[in-house]
């Protein structure tokens, strides 16, 4: 089975600080995304990358950015947290660069932003 | 970029078939169609895919008219454990790359 996890379940930051969250999937998979969940919107694209080192925008790309360093490893960072960030963050990867090639999700980090 | 409606939300009681429709009018040609099911505090998980007409697993049904311009997902003989939130999702080919459009879903409540 494909597994994707995310290194927080639940994480609080305050406003300014910087915030990074971390995913992993352990099955060579080409595709890693980022989304946000909010109540009432569904999900939303931040980012999401095909390859190593390479990314693209998403739908609400601003005030994030991303790093894919190795194949397995793709992480968000909120250069400066705020309150508006307050949402959960779901990680997805995908086998190749099909759109409509199952994506498989992790499970979720819940950030809190004071 | 290929948007869908859905009903925001559904009732339905157990034993029952229930048949969620997504719209997805501006559909393009190489999209396939994707739902996906969701549980409190998971991510989502994979159900059916489609192109056209109907497609079966051992979860649901996806029947998709000849025009393509909308879905519906048939989940036959519903119990509690199927009570989630279900994402319409249209495999979208923008320019530069992929982006995946997921709309805000259709929360099912099923009642004992």
């Amino acid at each position: 089975d494909v597994k994707v996890t995310q290194s927080s379940r639940y994480l609080v930051k305050r406003t300014g600080e910087k915030v990074f969250l971390e995913c992993v999937q352990d099955m060579d998979h080409e595709n890693m995304f980022w989304y946000r969940q909010d109540p009432g919107l569904g999900l939303r694209l931040i980012y999401f990358s095909y390859d190593v080192k390479m990314k693209e925008k998403g739908d609400i790309p601003e005030g994030y950015s991303v790093s894919r360093e190795k194949k397995e490893r793709f992480s968000l960072i909120l250069e400066s947290a705020s309150t508006n960030q307050t949402s959960m963050y779901l990680c997805a990867s995908s086998l190749t660069r099909q759109p409509a090639e199952e994506q498989y999700f992790g499970p979720g980090t819940r950030l809190t932003v004071t | 970029l290929a948007k869908t409606t859905q009903p925001i939300s559904m009732d339905s009681y157990e034993g029952q078939e229930v048949n969620i429709t997504c719209s997805h009018n501006n559909i393009a040609t190489n999209d396939y169609i994707t739902w996906y099911q969701q549980f409190p505090s998971q991510g989502p998980r994979f159900i059916i895919q489609g192109y056209k007409t109907k497609v079966t697993n051992e979860v649901a049904s996806l029947f998709i008219p000849a025009d393509r311009k909308s879905s519906t997902l048939s989940l036959p003989r519903v119990s509690l454990s199927d009570t989630a939130v279900y994402y319409c999702l249209v495999g979208d080919q923008g320019t530069g790359g992929f982006k995946t459009i997921f709309g805000a879903g259709t929360r099912l409540f099923v009642k004992a």
